[in-house]
């Protein structure tokens, strides 16, 4: 059982262009969380997805970011018009319903780089 | 307020030895859950143990122990006989709420170095 799949591992953008995260979930997850986190800190929450529905978004920022979580297919964290201080590690997390209570399983991180 | 404090940037420990990494939390949802992740210098994050808040015991998972202090709104780690392959980043979290809890608060994490 494969578990939380990130892709790409690495990501290099000008500013200005798209940047799309890609997330596949652990095989009969279907919750899936998006963090953040910036050189020396810890993670920060953006959003929490279920199947094509937006459960949480309080973390993301108001402007060029979206998520999303179709019936088919991987999550995708996309950011449009990137700026040098979107660097940073974006991480995915999955976790099965009713297992809210125990840790869920991220996966590698895409180290987001703007230049 | 900080919901999360880990008041422990850096720590250092020799190897074979305890070493307990301080975290304190802050909730008034009698139903939450308190995590410790590792994340190594490769970056990604490793779940190591997990307290809910109705435990009557402390966590325990091979070489890490949770010293759960409810009253303080403790949630210390404790890794016992220390190695070098611990050196690494320790992260408490907490996510409030049951079984459909949503999201963890991260705290800022501590530096753990592991000296032969």
């Amino acid at each position: 059982n494969a578990g939380v799949m990130q892709n790409p591992r690495h990501l290099v953008r000008r500013r200005g262009q798209e940047a799309r995260l890609r997330c596949s979930p652990m095989k009969g997850h279907s919750h899936v969380y998006w963090y953040r986190q910036l050189p020396e800190e810890g993670l920060k929450f953006m959003v929490y997805l279920q199947k094509e529905n937006i459960i949480d978004e309080s973390g993301m920022p108001k402007e060029r970011f979206s998520a999303e979580f179709p019936k088919e297919g991987p999550s995708i964290l996309r950011i449009q018009q990137v700026v040098r201080g979107d660097s940073a590690a974006y991480f995915c997390a999955s976790r099965e319903t009713g297992t809210g209570g125990r840790g869920y399983t991220f996966g590698s991180g895409t180290r987001l780089t703007v230049v | 307020a900080q919901k999360i404090t880990q008041t422990q940037p850096g720590m250092f420990v020799q190897e074979k030895e305890a070493v307990t990494l301080d975290c304190t939390y802050d909730t008034s949802d009698p139903s939450y859950g308190l995590f410790w992740y590792k994340q190594p210098s490769s970056g990604e994050m490793i779940f190591l143990i997990y307290q809910g808040s109705y435990d009557q015991q402390n966590a325990t998972e091979g070489r890490y122990s949770l010293n759960f202090q409810k009253a303080r709104k403790s949630a210390n780690l404790v890794i016992s006989a220390s190695q070098l392959g611990d050196s690494a980043m320790y992260f408490c979290a907490m996510r409030e709420g049951g079984t459909n809890a949503g999201k963890s608060t991260f705290g800022d994490g501590t530096t753990l170095t592991v000296k032969p």
